[in-house]
């Protein structure tokens, strides 16, 4: 079974630029989490999608948004990036909504703003 | 809301050396649920364990255990004659069951290093 892909693996943008990541989650599953992780902040949830609806949002402004298509791979769009904005994004997978079932991550995309 | 409290933010031990991890959560849910995820130097995260509020039964599985104690809302892991692939750093996360707290929330993460 592959596992959950994120595309691009790497990314350098400007600020006021805006970014889209790609997630490929595991074949069945709906549920699709992305969480931001920093040195200072640690692992911080953005949002869910399970079945195409966005099923909850962490504490970030909008300029962080995303989506779910129909055959639930998933996309987080940042929109006037940010210094602060630099992170790994990690994109993880499950069959069931809500993080409370095992969750399968991808290796990540690594943002960086100058 | 929900949190994760790792205290400690660093371990340096020597290989063969049992090593404990604390965890201590708050979640105002009745039904609840705990994780350990492992994020090893390449970056991805590893689900290691899932346990449900209501069930305070403690794990063991080969050199690792886990202790659950509602009492002190404590979810501990101990990793029993450490080895040097277990350095890594290890994330303790909570998810509730209901509302906003329906997400992982996630510890800081406790860095382990098993020096030879």
């Amino acid at each position: 079974k592959a596992g959950v892909t994120q595309t691009p693996r790497y990314l350098i943008k400007t600020r006021g630029q805006q970014v889209t990541l790609s997630c490929s989650p595991i074949s069945g599953h709906r549920s699709v989490s992305w969480y931001q992780q920093t040195p200072g902040q640690g692992l911080q949830f953005l949002f869910e999608y399970f079945s195409e609806t966005q099923r909850n949002k962490g504490n970030f402004p909008g300029r962080f948004s995303g989506r779910q298509f129909s055959n639930s791979r998933s996309e987080m769009n940042v929109s006037t990036l940010e210094l602060g904005d630099s992170a790994l994004y990690l994109c993880a997978s499950s069959s069931i909504a809500g993080g409370i079932g095992e969750q399968f991550f991808g290796p990540g995309t690594r943002l960086t703003v100058l | 809301a929900q949190k994760v409290t790792q205290a400690q933010t660093e371990i340096s031990v020597v290989e063969k050396e049992d090593v404990t991890l604390d965890c201590v959560y708050e979640t105002r849910d009745t039904t609840y649920y705990l994780f350990w995820y492992k994020q090893p130097p390449s970056g991805e995260l590893v689900f290691l364990i899932r346990r449900n509020s209501f069930d305070e039964q403690n794990e063991i599985s080969g050199r690792y255990s886990w202790n659950f104690q509602k009492s002190t809302s404590s979810f501990n892991f101990t990793i029993t004659a450490s080895q040097v692939v277990d350095s890594a750093v290890y994330f303790c996360a909570l998810s509730g069951s209901g509302g906003s707290n329906y997400k992982l929330t996630f510890g800081k993460g406790t860095l382990l290093t098993v020096n030879p």
